[in-house]
């Protein structure tokens, strides 16, 4: 099976500016979770999807938002970028039905970078 | 809420030696633990879990892990660690009753040879 992809791998904004990322799950599974990765915060949860619906939400400004769509695809959209934004975004996915076990499994990220 | 900690930003060994990355949690339930591997310019790959039953959990590459429920502690270890497993190790905790997976800060693991 394919790995979970994530495009673009690498985008450079400028403040101000909004931008989208997106996520294809594993085949078969159904649940898109998104973290943002710096090296001072670390790994911070930013939300999960599960069936087109966000279950859980992390401690993050409503800049941030996402969605999924029926295929389990997932996108991210971050407006009125700032500075602080600069980070890597990891998309997982997992098979999660409620209240699972499932590990997740994680793209390779892609690198914001905000001039 | 829940949270892990992960006490040692780096680890050393030599090529051989057994390794060990602590990892002690919080949760208000019973939890689901797990251990990622993140190697440099890469996504998280994931080591092994803690579900429920037998208390050592072993997983891929040769790694194993222990919960003790009385130290809420997930340590990870591997008895001969090898230069190819020089990397950042992450500790994550989920609620049972939850979807949100918390992340320690991560160990920075360095095998010499």
């Amino acid at each position: 099976k394919a790995g979970v992809t994530q495009t673009p791998r690498y985008l450079i904004k400028t403040r101000g500016q909004q931008v989208t990322l997106s996520c294809s799950p594993i085949s078969g599974h159904r649940s898109v979770s998104w973290y943002q990765q710096t090296p001072g915060q670390g790994l911070q949860f930013l939300f999960e999807y599960f069936s087109e619906t966000q279950r859980n939400k992390g401690n993050f400004p409503g800049r941030f938002s996402g969605r999924q769509f029926s295929n389990s695809r997932s996108e991210m959209n971050v407006s009125t970028l700032e500075l602080g934004d600069s980070a890597l975004y990891l998309c997982a996915s997992s098979l999660a039905f409620k209240r699972d076990y499932n590990e997740q499994f994680f793209g390779p990220g892609t690198r914001l970078t905000v001039l | 809420a829940q949270s892990v900690a992960q006490p040692e930003d780096q680890v050393n060994v030599a090529e051989g030696n057994p390794l060990t990355v602590k990892c002690t949690y919080s949760v208000s339930g019973n939890p689901y633990l797990f251990w990622y591997v993140q190697y440099p310019n890469r996504g998280l790959q994931f080591l092994l879990k803690y579900i429920t039953g037998d208390n050592l959990v072993k997983g891929s590459y040769g790694f194993e892990a222990e919960f003790n429920k009385s130290q809420t502690s997930f340590h990870l270890k591997k008895p001969s660690a090898l230069v190819s497993d020089s990397a950042l190790y992450f500790c994550a905790v989920r609620d049972r009753n939850d979807y949100k997976l918390s992340f320690g800060a991560g160990t920075t693991v360095t095998v010499r040879a």
